[in-house]
């Protein structure tokens, strides 16, 4: 079966340093890989979609310069948060697809603590 | 302005009884449908995608696609205190676009 992993589950980092979350798809190949950030009481916001082959499209309010995201086989992605502040807080969600294919699989979020 | 609006925003139904959530998108591309169940400090779980229009049921679970109107509903028959999450509804564009998610409705059960 399809399945989205991501790594890690949950971390913490400082005011003001970065942190880096991955995506692994398996069992399907991840064409296309969207990430969303939900922050508290909210629902999830698209931050970028990437797609193997093309420029990476980030959302208004999300740029390349704060989340920089590397998507260089059909079953990896990751994106890393830059200079992360409280704000940045929330649960983090990779959803893959399959180019042709219309099924949407999401992994299970990290979750970013910002102290 | 979001692109998929969800209603209510809080349901309360009692155990055993039916939750009916309502699902519209404002944007006529969005063709393909999923409803996600969160839990509380929980990631979200699929439920159930729909593309079609017309009824897909799953267990206790039956969504209802009307692509005219653009409106997705999802009915859980037999609602279980275990049902109580957030759900949400997401729509997508039937190429490779990301889907879009709204806003959540919160569902209770109570025993």
């Amino acid at each position: 079966g399809a399945l989205v992993y991501q790594y890690p589950r949950r971390t913490i980092c400082k005011s003001g340093t970065s942190m880096r979350m991955e995506c692994q798809a398996v069992g399907f190949q991840a064409t296309s890989v969207a990430w969303y950030r939900q922050s508290p009481q909210k629902t999830f916001e698209l931050i970028a979609l990437s797609t193997v082959n093309s420029a990476i499209k980030y959302e208004q309010n999300f740029t390349q310069e704060k989340f920089p995201i590397s998507h260089p086989n059909l079953s990896f992605s990751s994106m890393t948060v830059l200079n992360a502040y409280l704000e940045d807080r929330g649960l983090y969600l990779c959803g893959a697809r399959e180019q042709n294919y219309a099924e949407q699989f999401f992994g299970p979020g990290t979750r970013l603590t910002v102290l | 302005q979001q692109k998929v609006q969800q209603s209510p925003e809080s349901l309360s139904v009692p155990e055993g009884g039916m939750a009916s959530l309502n699902c519209t998108s404002s944007d006529r591309n969005f063709q393909y449908f999923w409803w996600y169940r969160q839990h509380s400090g929980e990631g979200p779980k699929a439920l159930m995608s729909i593309f079609s229009d017309g009824d897909k049921k799953e267990g206790r679970f039956t969504a209802h696609l009307n692509k005219a109107s653009l409106h997705v509903s999802l009915h859980i028959r037999d609602s279980q205190p275990s049902d109580s999450a957030l759900y949400f509804c997401a729509a997508s564009e039937p190429n490779n676009n990301a889907p879009r998610f709204g806003a959540g409705t919160k569902l209770s059960v109570k025993p």
